[in-house]
């Protein structure tokens, strides 16, 4: 079966980095999503990796390794507003996204 | 970026009645929607998965003949609560996306069911 794991909740401090991972089981893969869901709105979209590396945007980066089914979204300078949950998501061969739980980010001051 | 556009944002409805849900995309054609559903202080729980055209494909443990989903065009996807029950109240999102290596999924506003 198709799989995506990712940490329930983490809690990080204020101005500090935090690594949240995503580890993945799927048939085929067309490309991984992160993106951020703030209570009661819609997610939005942060990045997309489908070559393995490092993709950087501001103070949020992406990372992708395909060969190990894994991924992780780095947030650095963290900020109150950064609370939030973080969506893992993939793309499998039949172009069909497949989305972790979710991972619930506390910020404390 | 893509728009999708779901009505409506909230609705109220009593126990035992119907409530329908729309999400559109307004410019572009989804070829396949997804519906989910999200209970307070807890992540995305995918309903099901529409493609224009055919039958929705339901996750284990949603009930299909309670949750209808039409996906008769390739802008418009309507999700209708049957018989709703306060259980059902809920947040309830969709979104759209189009075949493609890289195409994200764009997501409409949701919509905030209570029943009463």
């Amino acid at each position: 079966g198709q799989n995506i794991d990712q940490p329930t909740e983490m809690t990080a401090t204020e101005g500090a980095i935090v690594q949240i991972n995503c580890t993945y089981q799927t048939s085929g893969f067309n490309g991984l999503f992160w993106y951020q869901q703030h209570a009661g709105e819609a997610p939005t979209f942060l990045s997309y990796n489908v070559l393995d590396g490092l993709e950087e945007k501001g103070r949020f980066s992406s990372f992708l390794s395909r060969s190990k089914g894994y991924s992780y979204l780095l947030l650095k300078e963290l900020q109150m507003k950064d609370s939030a949950s973080y969506l893992c998501a993939v793309k499998d061969s039949n172009y069909q996204l497949i989305w972790g739980a979710g991972t619930k980010l506390i910020i404390k001051p | 970026g893509a728009v999708v556009s779901q009505h409506p944002s909230w609705v109220i409805c009593k126990s035992g009645t119907s409530v329908k849900i729309e999400c559109r995309s307004l410019d572009f054609q989804a070829t396949t929607m997804f519906w989910y559903r999200q209970f307070p202080k807890q992540s995305l729980m995918l309903m099901a998965t529409s493609n224009e055209g055919s039958k929705a494909t339901y996750e284990q443990g949603v009930e299909k003949d309670k949750f209808l989903i039409n996906h008769a065009s390739l802008t418009l996807s309507t999700l209708t609560v049957t018989s709703a029950h306060p259980e059902d109240s809920s947040f309830y999102i969709c979104s759209a996306s189009t075949p493609g290596r890289d195409t994200e999924a764009f997501f409409g506003q949701g919509t905030r069911l209570t029943v009463v």
